[in-house]
C-alpha cells in the first residue's frame, strides 16, 4: 500500500479566489490521480497528474480552471482556480501502489461561498 | 464509456443481520475494486479484485468477469459498517484510469 497526505485536509473559501491543494506520498509511484467528489455524489476523475509533462485531463474539465503540477513522483498539488459554490466539494488525489491497485488520500473538503 | 450500477442505493440493517451488495458493469474491465468511505469521507480498500472471490474477515468479494458483476458480503453488520461503498473499474485500456459507481449507502443500526 501506500501512505498518501492531503493538505489542506478542509477550507472555506470566498468565490473568485484560488486554493492551491498538495498531496505527498510516502514512496515514489508512478501513476497520480486526481479526483472530485460532489456533495452525496460519487467520485469523478479530473486529470491524471504526469510527472514532467502536462496533466491528461478528463472531459469536462480544463487546466485553466485546474492547473497541476507534478514535480516528482511522491508530490503534486491540483488548484481550483476562480471558484464558485459549483466547486464545493471533495478533492482526492491517488495513486497505483501494489499490483495494480488503487489507494486515495484523505481528501481535502472545499466550500466556497 | 463503461457504465458502473450499484445496488440497492440505499440499506438500512439492524447490526447482526448480513447482507449483499451488487456492482454490474457494462463492458470488459482490468480491475475492480471496493471502497468503504467512512462517515469522515475516507475512501478504506476493501478489496482489489478482478475475477474470484476473497475474504477479509466479516467481508467478502466475489467477482464473475465472465457476466460483468461483482457482489460484496457483509456478514454479521456492526454499527461502524455505516457508511458509503463504492465499486470502481478499470476499462480494458483505460491506463488505470477507475470509473466509480453510484455507491449504496449502508446504515446499520444498532
Amino acid at each position: 500500500s501506500a501512505v498518501i497526505s492531503q493538505k489542506p485536509s478542509r477550507d472555506i473559501c470566498q468565490r473568485g479566489t484560488s486554493l492551491t491543494i498538495q498531496c505527498q506520498v510516502d514512496s515514489q509511484v508512478t501513476m497520480m490521480f486526481w479526483y472530485r467528489q460532489q456533495p452525496g455524489q460519487s467520485l469523478t476523475l479530473i486529470a491524471t497528474a504526469n510527472q514532467g509533462s502536462e496533466a491528461t485531463y478528463e472531459s469536462g474539465f480544463v487546466i485553466d480552471k485546474f492547473p497541476i503540477s507534478r514535480p516528482n513522483l511522491t508530490f503534486s498539488t491540483l488548484t481550483v482556480s476562480n471558484m464558485s459554490p459549483e466547486d464545493s466539494s471533495i478533492y482526492l488525489c491517488s495513486v497505483i501502489a501494489g499490483v495494480n491497485e488503487q489507494f486515495f488520500g484523505p481528501g481535502t473538503r472545499l466550500t466556497v461561498l | 464509456g463503461i457504465q458502473v450500477e450499484q445496488s440497492p442505493p440505499d440499506l438500512i440493517l439492524q447490526e447482526g443481520a448480513n447482507s449483499t451488495l451488487r456492482c454490474n458493469f457494462s463492458d470488459s474491465v482490468n480491475n475492480l475494486q471496493w471502497f468503504h468511505q467512512n462517515p469522515w469521507g475516507q475512501l478504506i480498500n476493501l478489496f482489489y479484485i478482478p475475477s474470484g472471490t476473497k475474504q477479509n474477515g466479516r467481508l467478502s468479494a466475489t467477482t464473475v468477469a465472465t457476466e460483468r458483476y461483482s457482489l460484496l458480503y457483509i456478514s454479521s453488520s456492526q454499527t461502524t459498517d455505516s457508511g458509503v461503498y463504492f465499486c470502481a473499474v478499470e476499462p480494458n485500456n483505460a491506463g488505470n484510469m477507475l470509473t466509480f459507481g453510484g455507491g449504496t449507502r449502508l446504515m446499520v443500526k444498532p
